[in-house]
């Protein structure tokens, strides 16, 4: 069964780096998301992206935050500046354009900023 | 703006017996509902959703859910639970009109005690 996966596991950076999380969306899907989970709290929307152009951001997502699909299968989510406070489980879900509102994810990323 | 409260962090079971995963929502529009289940080390699974018609949902794995137009709430059950149950379990909601985020409630640990 096709499935999204994702790159790293686990990303430990120190504050102030760069990181680009990656992930595989399912081949025919179209639209992508990034969601995120700090320990112990909800799962928090952070970006969908449709058509090569971002279609929908929270507050969260601000200038330190961007995404890209820099070729037909990866999807990454680059956080420019990292701060303590970025350390979460990041989740990457697609979904197709088949009318079934279910989107997939991916296992996570667990991203440490020490 | 949309929210999802789910009661109960924490829910011991023993095996065999019945469960019911509580969630209640907010919203100001319409919203789908979902349930997603997250076995440890993977992402989240959707275990059913609720767009229209009957209100009580068949998912995977033996589970239901009943939506509560009145009481704003869509209750996860099961009548018999398995130690293969034993997940995190999240109830989300996503506007039908417009914006396709979804918003998660902080998520309910089930455990099967044999």
């Amino acid at each position: 069964e096709p499935e999204v996966t994702q790159t790293p596991s686990h990303q430990v950076t120190q504050m102030g780096q760069e990181v680009i999380l990656r992930c595989v969306p399912i081949s025919n899907h179209l639209y992508f998301y990034w969601y995120r989970q700090i320990l112990g709290q909800k799962v928090e929307f952070l970006v969908s992206f449709y058509n090569n152009e971002i279609s929908e951001k929270s507050e969260i997502f601000d200038d330190q935050f961007s995404v890209e699909r820099p070729d037909g299968s990866n999807f990454t989510l680059k956080i420019r500046s990292t701060k303590l406070e970025d350390s979460a489980m990041y989740f990457c879900a697609s979904k197709g354009d088949d009318g079934s509102y279910e989107q997939y994810f991916g296992p996570g990323t667990r991203l440490t900023v020490t | 703006a949309q929210s999802v409260t789910q009661l109960d962090s924490q829910v011991p079971v023993f095996e065999e017996a019945p469960v019911e995963l509580r969630c209640n929502y907010s919203s100001s529009v319409s919203v789908y509902l979902f349930w997603y289940v997250q076995y440890p080390n993977q992402g989240l699974q959707l275990l059913l959703k609720y767009l229209s018609g009957s209100t009580l949902v068949k998912g995977i794995n033996g589970f239901e859910a009943e939506f509560n137009k009145s009481q704003t709430s869509f209750h996860l059950r099961k009548p018999s639970v398995h130690i293969s149950d034993t997940a995190e379990y999240f109830c989300a909601v996503r506007r039908i009109q417009g914006a396709q985020k979804l918003v998660f409630g902080q998520g309910t640990r089930l455990t099967i005690n044999p």
